[in-house]
This record gives C-alpha cells, structure tokens and sequence, in this order.
C-alpha cells in the first residue's frame, strides 16, 4: 500500500531550467514532508522539509509548495545545475506510540543537461 | 563525527546463507531504521527501534530480524538468504524527524 505517490518517475531539464516533482499523499495525519536527494552510491541526504502549518519553504534554489487540502506538495529546483542531476524522494511522516517513521515516494531520477 | 557508518559496504551470498549487516552511528540518537531500496520502488522501512533495547517492524520485515542492544548500534539479521533479498541496504538514524542516513551495503543474493 503506497501512501506517498511520486511523479514523474524519470525527468529531463536543460541547464537553467525549472525542475518540479510532485507528490500527493493519503493520510492526513501524516505531519512532516521532507525532499532527499540522492547521488549514485550514496545514501539519502536531506535537503528541504516543510511542515502542513505552511504551504511555501525555500531554501536558496530549492523550494517546496504544499496544498495541505489537495494533499499535494512540490519540490521546485529554479535555476537547475548539471550537479542537481540526482535521485530526488518525497516523504512524509508522523509521530506514532511507536515513534517518528517515514513513507516514501518512488523517486524520480532527475538529469540536467549542460 | 563520522554519522552513520554501514557495514560490510558490498556482500554476495548464496541462498540459505546467513549474514548480519551492522550500522553505528555516533550522534545519540533515539532513533535508528533499516530500509532495503529496489529501482522503482522508494525506500522500503524494514525495521525500526526507538531506542535501546526496542525495536517494531516495518513495512517489510519478513526474513529479517533485527537487534539495539547498545543506543549506538542496530544490526540486521539475515537468517536464510533468498535471492527477492537482493537489494541495496540503508540504515538511518534521527533524533526525531529527520533522517541521517549510512553509504549503504550492497547484498546481493544467488
């Protein structure tokens, strides 16, 4: 049961450009959002994470929209760099009796060209 | 601060074999997971410990176990490889909830 949809699965953008991944999720209980990146043969690193009490975080190029009551959040890379080019995942988490766990996304693998 | 650190970082089994992958992080935190990640398919939790001493399954635990004897370490079992266990392998540990995850071991089952 996938609770975090992720698209597109594979995108393309040319230097400069605008990259935007989308993810929508389920459960409404679900109470942090965070985009990791990840290079090949290299674990996960965390790059943005956004909280359902905001609909907009940036971070320098990086910038994640949220629309709590379509339950959709986007990451958007303005300004993409051949050194984006990485393997990007939507989360999503909430706090249980048994702690903090985290669903995630498919990913989508993501090239810019130069 | 080295993170979290994996090992073995590559490992080939043969089906039936046994094995033990061992994560160490150095930061206290509460919390650590193990995920398996397959093209296509994200990361998948395995099992997860909220502390020393605890740990609760996750999403795919079947044919694993898993261990949190000391707060710093949390090692996965393998008791009798199958090749649907061949995967990449990532530990992470977090204070709450953000995740700091290890380089991965590479298993590959024949």
């Amino acid at each position: 049961q996938q609770q975090v949809k992720q698209s597109p699965q594979s995108l393309i953008v040319q230097k400069g450009g605008i990259s935007i991944i989308n993810c929508a999720y389920e459960n409404t209980a679900f109470d942090y959002f965070p985009w990791y990146q990840q290079f090949p043969g290299k674990g996960p690193a965390l790059l943005i994470a956004i909280r359902p009490d905001v609909s907009e975080k940036k971070e320098g190029r990086f910038t994640i929209s949220f629309n709590k009551s379509a339950k959709q959040f986007s990451l958007h890379i303005m300004d993409s760099q051949p050194g984006d080019s990485a393997t990007y995942f939507c989360a999503a988490s909430m706090v249980e009796t048994s702690g903090s766990r985290l669903t995630f996304g498919e990913g989508t693998q993501l090239t810019v060209n130069p | 601060n080295a993170g979290v650190t994996q090992t073995p970082k590559f490992r080939v089994l043969k089906t039936g074999q046994s094995m033990t992958l061992l994560c160490a992080q150095d930061m206290n935190h509460e919390y650590m997971y193990w995920y398996r990640q397959d093209p296509g398919m994200g990361l998948r939790l395995i099992h997860y410990s909220v502390g020393e001493g605890t740990t609760a399954k996750g999403e795919v635990p079947d044919g694993y176990n898993v261990s949190r004897l000391k707060k710093q370490n949390f090692l996965l079992g393998l008791e009798s490889a199958a090749p649907s266990q061949t995967s990449v392998y990532f530990c992470a540990s977090s204070p709450y909830h953000e995740q700091y995850f290890g380089p991965g071991t590479r298993l590959t089952v024949t």
